[in-house]
């Protein structure tokens, strides 16, 4: 099973500060993706294949890396982007989710 | 508009059985693989069971494989997720999703909830 390792956990960010999540796995893995999900809502895909933006994902957002290390980030923290981040793989079974990073705004 | 609806949710005892559904529009559904994916309250996001677009293949992870069964009828298109010998750490919200796809689960019903409890 591949482990996928997201760090931090938590964090709040000002408007207008950047925003960097990691997303670590345990073997290496062909793509990269991430989720946005709002409290109480369903999660919606927001990057995907590494670095592409899902439809209507504003271009602040970007993702980058390879085999086990990936990065999410924001270029300018807006209060609509507080939420909680997974990064998920699907490049072997059984597909995993990372733990997930709570972004909250300052 | 794709929309995906889940239903069968509620409470249930330890050890017994539930099936959920989830009724698809909004697109071909004999053209794309589906899953589920569940929540337990508080927590992350868990893959629990996926099936190919014809039905033909099914995937699960070791903590259901066995007592969960995904299944669909893509004349009504609609997915199941037959649930027995359901335990406590069953309980969470279930999604249905359109996927994996080249974005991965591109589409997520509003999820239903399911508690395991005596």
């Amino acid at each position: 099973e591949i482990v996928l390792t997201q760090s931090p956990t938590t964090m709040a960010a000002s408007p207008g500060e950047k925003v960097t999540i990691t997303c670590r796995a345990s073997s290496s893995v062909s793509y990269m993706y991430w989720y946005q999900q709002k409290s109480g809502a369903s999660p919606k895909p927001w990057i995907y294949e590494t670095s592409k933006l899902a439809s209507g994902v504003p271009d602040r957002f970007s993702g980058s890396g390879s085999g086990t290390s990936y990065s999410f980030t924001i270029s300018s923290m807006e209060t609509e982007d507080a939420a909680t981040y997974y990064c998920h793989q699907w490049s072997s079974t059984p597909l995993t989710f990372g733990s997930g990073t709570k972004l909250e705004i300052k | 508009e794709v929309q995906l609806v889940e239903s069968g949710g509620g409470l249930v005892q330890p050890g017994r059985s539930l099936k959920l559904s989830c009724v698809a529009s909004g697109f071909t559904f004999n053209n794309y693989w589906m899953t589920w994916i569940r929540q337990a309250p508080g927590k992350g996001l868990e893959w629990v069971a996926s099936i190919t677009n014809t039905g033909g293949s099914t995937y699960y992870p070791d903590s259901v494989k066995g007592r969960f069964t995904i299944s669909r009828d893509n004349a009504k298109s609609t997915l199941y997720l037959q649930m027995n010998s359901l335990r406590s750490e069953d309980t969470a919200t279930y999604y249905c999703t359109r996927g994996p796809t080249v974005a991965s689960f591109d589409y997520w019903g509003q999820g239903v909830m399911v508690t395991v409890s005596s």
